[in-house]
């Protein structure tokens, strides 16, 4: 099994310029999250899913959208890109039950300059 | 939402065991704890979970306390791949969307000396 595979792994971004994350897990899971994280630092929730149609705000949801139209996909948008959104962004997926496990991606490496 | 303290950062000897410690005092009774770990460049990966009861598994052990304030994410015999962040989390399985709100901390960086 493939589990959560992000795209791109690195990307460089203008400041202003915008760009999607995508991420996409093959477990039919209905839970899915988005994380950044700074250097040195934890992970910042983003946004989550619960189902497809349902999505709600993290911690840090500011500067960033996020759509779920199918249980697979969920992709970040980031509209305005700022410094302040360096990070490396974690995608994660799981059944939702509280004794189930999360299942995360390799991550992507986000420079904006 | 309950939240969880770890300590920054711990050290160990190779083959030695590791006690990680978890403090989550605001536990409800549905809450599970959850371990995953972060190897350098790398997503987190799960380690082990439990509600009551102490856990083991081929990576290692969960302690939990009798109130269920803390718990102990046990490593038996460390090795170098060991070395990586631990984070302790808690899941709640009777609160409805806020579900979906699973927060990490900074975790505990586990430094592992040959």
């Amino acid at each position: 099994n493939a589990g959560v595979t992000q795209t791109p792994k690195f990307r460089i971004l203008k400041i202003g310029q915008s760009m999607t994350l995508q991420c996409t897990q093959d477990m039919n899971h209905n839970y899915m999250y988005w994380y950044r994280q700074d250097p040195g630092m934890g992970l910042k929730l983003i946004y989550y899913s619960v189902g497809a149609g349902i999505t709600d705000k993290g911690e840090v949801p500011n500067g960033y959208n996020v759509s779920r139209s199918t249980t697979e996909d969920f992709p970040l948008r980031l509209e305005l890109a700022a410094p302040s959104q360096t990070s490396v962004y974690f995608c994660a997926s799981s059944s939702g039950r509280s004794n189930e496990k999360l299942f995360f991606g390799s991550g992507t490496q986000l420079s904006v300059l | 939402d309950a939240k969880t303290t770890q300590p920054n950062s711990m050290e160990s000897n190779e083959e030695e065991p590791v006690h990680l410690p978890c403090n989550h005092s605001t536990i409800s009774g549905t809450d599970y704890i959850h371990w995953y770990r972060q190897l350098p460049s790398q997503g987190p990966e799960y380690v082990i979970h439990g509600l009551t009861s102490n856990v083991n598994n081929r990576m290692a052990s969960l302690a939990i306390a009798e109130d269920r304030k803390s718990s102990t994410l046990i490593l038996h015999r460390a090795t170098l791949r060991d070395a990586a962040v631990y984070y302790c989390i808690l899941r709640d399985a009777d609160r409805g969307s806020t579900l979906g709100r699973l927060y990490f901390g900074r975790g505990t960086q586990l430094t592992v000396w040959p």
